[in-house]
């Protein structure tokens, strides 16, 4: 199989402060995974993709600053909000594949339940 | 350019009886196609993939789908339901190419009574 685990499974934070939200390959190594968020009954939005050793790739609307990804292995990935607010409260996921070509699927984390007070 | 389709946001079924979710999709190339299915709360579980193989692909808990290229048509079907498959399903989208992104679909939430 292909496990992909992320960590927390929900944090609430104080506005203002930073969360790191981590997703770990955990059976096969990945050199790209990809952070999506969710609004509740909406469907996934791509946010960035994160290349092992390199910089992330951002979608268009998305503050690169204000969310901090880092690749550092090819089985860890993190995204960090940074001086977050209410407004950054959302289901955020991560995926990971686990072949080279856009055939192989993406594997998910649980996502991550974000509640910023 | 590609895109999903998903052409029932709710489908509602009895326990036991045919679920038809159903997709349409559009790509520049030939596309790479797969079934997600979302519980509340949690990430998305591959249910089956089409990759230019088989049309008829048979995934897993029993859902099986069809690609139909001149239908540009993707459905998701179960013969009988059961109360453990209701959840979110998306449809997804991408091409072959390495820098392929997914295009979701917006997602169908079924529903299954007694």
């Amino acid at each position: 199989g292909a496990v992909v685990s992320q960590h927390p499974s929900w944090v609430i934070c104080k506005s203002g402060t930073s969360v790191k939200i981590e997703c770990r390959s955990l059976d096969f190594q990945a050199t790209t995974m990809f952070w999506y968020r969710q609004f509740p009954k909406q469907s996934l939005m791509l946010m960035a993709t994160s290349n092992e050793g390199s910089k992330a790739t951002y979608e268009q609307g998305v503050e690169k600053d204000k969310f901090l990804i880092n690749h550092a292995s090819l089985t860890l990935s993190t995204l960090t909000v940074t001086s977050a607010h209410p407004e950054d409260s959302s289901f955020y996921i991560c995926s990971a594949r686990k072949g080279l070509t856009g055939s192989s699927p993406l594997h998910f984390g649980n996502g991550t339940r974000l509640t910023v007070t | 350019a590609q895109s999903v389709t998903q052409l029932d946001s709710h489908v509602s079924v009895s326990e036991g009886t045919p679920v038809l979710l159903r997709c349409n999709y559009s790509s520049s190339y030939s596309p790479s196609l797969f079934w997600y299915v979302q519980h509340p709360n949690k990430g998305l579980q591959l249910l089956l993939k089409y990759t230019s193989a088989a049309t008829l692909v048979k995934g897993i808990n029993g859902f099986e789908a069809e690609f139909k290229k001149s239908e540009t048509s993707f459905h998701l079907t179960k013969p009988s339901a059961h109360m453990s498959d209701a959840a979110e399903y998306f449809c997804v989208v991408t091409n072959t190419g390495t820098a392929s992104k997914l295009t979701f679909g917006t997602g169908t939430r079924l529903q299954v009574t007694l």
